[in-house]
């Protein structure tokens, strides 16, 4: 199994709602990513997580709440969002590190396309 | 992560092998080149990785210059399929670390 699986694949929100993005693989992963693209532009790194802990956040705004409650799986908690915040938003994993010989690419899944109203 | 500069667009006739460059003048030398594409609306795909030989999969040969400045991604026989934006990133390989994308150079492939 070499997929990334997101859902939902399409929202549309409110500026006062709460939603939640999810992403899942079960390819041993250690490390996940959250990345934004805007149209017709190349994706932007938002979040990293290596085991389990965010270990970088690209100065994302806080209306932008990411969780990883396991190896698994990875959140994206949305509250309070702006129009501008519609995009296309895509999850990643890859392995933590190649010292055990594996391949360091990272695999992303097909995105969340948000639109914000 | 070291900078790439790529041209904004090609074009390849469909069956002709299409050479998309990448220059990579500050790349460091425990840095990789990597290519990803991402056809329209979808997640970013990966193809192939190298450091400083040439590598071939299924999907592409990586030529990689020998002072490591620049490399040239190659795929044989382009099909209509392979119409995408390419992008050549480069990064360290033992990490989790930023794989941060440049703009990228749109393959329009035709008949």
């Amino acid at each position: 199994d070499t997929e990334v699986t997101q859902t939902p694949k399409h929202l549309v929100m409110g500026m006062t709602n709460k939603k939640s993005l999810k992403c899942e693989q079960h390819m041993g992963h250690r490390a996940m990513y959250w990345y934004k693209q805007k149209a017709k532009k190349p994706p932007e790194l938002m979040f990293v997580y290596s085991y389990e802990k965010l270990s970088i956040n690209e100065s994302v705004p806080s209306r932008f709440s990411p969780e990883c409650p396991n190896s698994s799986l990875l959140n994206l908690h949305l509250h309070a969002l702006q129009p501008e915040d519609s995009a296309l938003y895509l999850c990643a994993s890859s392995h933590r590190s190649g010292t055990g010989g594996e391949n360091t690419e990272a695999f992303f899944g097909q995105g969340t396309r948000l639109t914000v109203v | 992560d070291a900078k790439t500069t790529q041209p904004t667009s090609m074009d390849c006739a469909e069956g002709r092998a299409a050479n998309l460059p990448c220059n990579h003048s500050t790349i460091s030398g425990n840095e990789y080149v990597y290519w990803y594409r991402q056809i329209h609306s979808q997640g970013p795909q990966y193809i192939i990785h190298g450091l400083k030989n040439n590598e071939t999969n299924e999907m592409a040969s990586l030529i990689i210059t020998e002072d490591r400045k620049s490399s040239t991604l190659i795929l044989p026989h382009a099909t209509l399929r392979d119409t995408a934006v390419y992008y050549c990133i480069v990064r360290v390989f033992l990490t989790a670390s930023k794989l941060t994308f440049g703009t990228g150079t749109r393959l329009q492939v035709t008949l």
